[in-house]
């Protein structure tokens, strides 16, 4: 079964530090590793998307990674800001059109 | 035009009313979405249009019915809905239905059932 899984859950961290967030995935074949950010009751925008042979990507202070063999992707976000409060949802998109949502981290930002 | 838009943003409706979503893009995407997004859950698929054909309904009830007028407009008309269906509804859409499309969102559309 495809499965996306994130971690941590959610995270609390101060405005300016950087984090880490981490995506898990079981999804096969593999298309393409996609990484959006959610602020509440809003539509997800993408951050960045990945391929088989793309190892890292950056778009502004969001840099991914993607490890395809192990299948395991990172968000790296550098001198955090209030407005980076969201939740990120690592999205894995297989054969078939068949897209895989994983679970999301709820960042928090605090002053 | 590097939008989704979606209308209306809040809607309130009885189990006995029959409303509608619209969803309208103007990228030349043929393939459009709906999605369903309960409280800190990630969006759930819906339906799938590709060149204006339903090409995926993830068995979703036939309370709700998905239309696609054209191109460029995303229907999804409701009836006789349960309180357990409210929800954010995403539309989104893509240049094409294979995979290597990204999806763009649209803001969504809350939809609160009494």
């Amino acid at each position: 079964k495809n499965q996306v899984e994130q971690s941590p859950q959610s995270l609390i961290i101060l405005e300016g530090k950087n984090c880490t967030l981490q995506c898990n995935y079981t999804v096969s074949p593999f298309s393409n590793l996609r990484w959006y950010k959610q602020d509440t009751g809003r539509g997800p925008v993408s951050l960045t998307i990945m391929t088989f042979s793309e190892n890292t990507k950056s778009n502004g202070r969001y840099t991914a990674t993607l490890d395809a063999d192990t299948k395991q992707s990172s968000l790296h976000i550098t001198a955090s800001q209030l407005s980076d409060s969201a939740s990120y949802i690592c999205v894995v998109t297989g054969g078939y059109q068949k897209v895989t949502f994983g679970t999301g981290t709820k960042l928090q930002v605090i002053p | 035009d590097t939008e989704v838009t979606q209308t209306p943003k809040h809607l309130v409706m009885g189990m006995t009313n029959k409303k509608s979503l619209k969803c309208e893009q103007h990228m030349g995407h043929r393939a459009m979405y709906w999605y369903k997004q309960k409280a800190k859950k990630p969006p759930e698929l819906m339906f799938v249009y590709s060149y204006e054909k339903l090409s995926i309904n993830e068995s979703v009830p036939s309370r709700f019915s998905p239309e696609c007028p054209n191109s460029s407009l995303l229907n999804l008309h409701l009836h006789a809905l349960q309180p357990e269906d409210s929800a954010l509804y995403l539309c989104a859409s893509s240049q094409a239905g294979g995979s290597q499309g990204e999806q763009f969102f649209g803001p969504g559309t809350r939809l609160t059932v009494l």
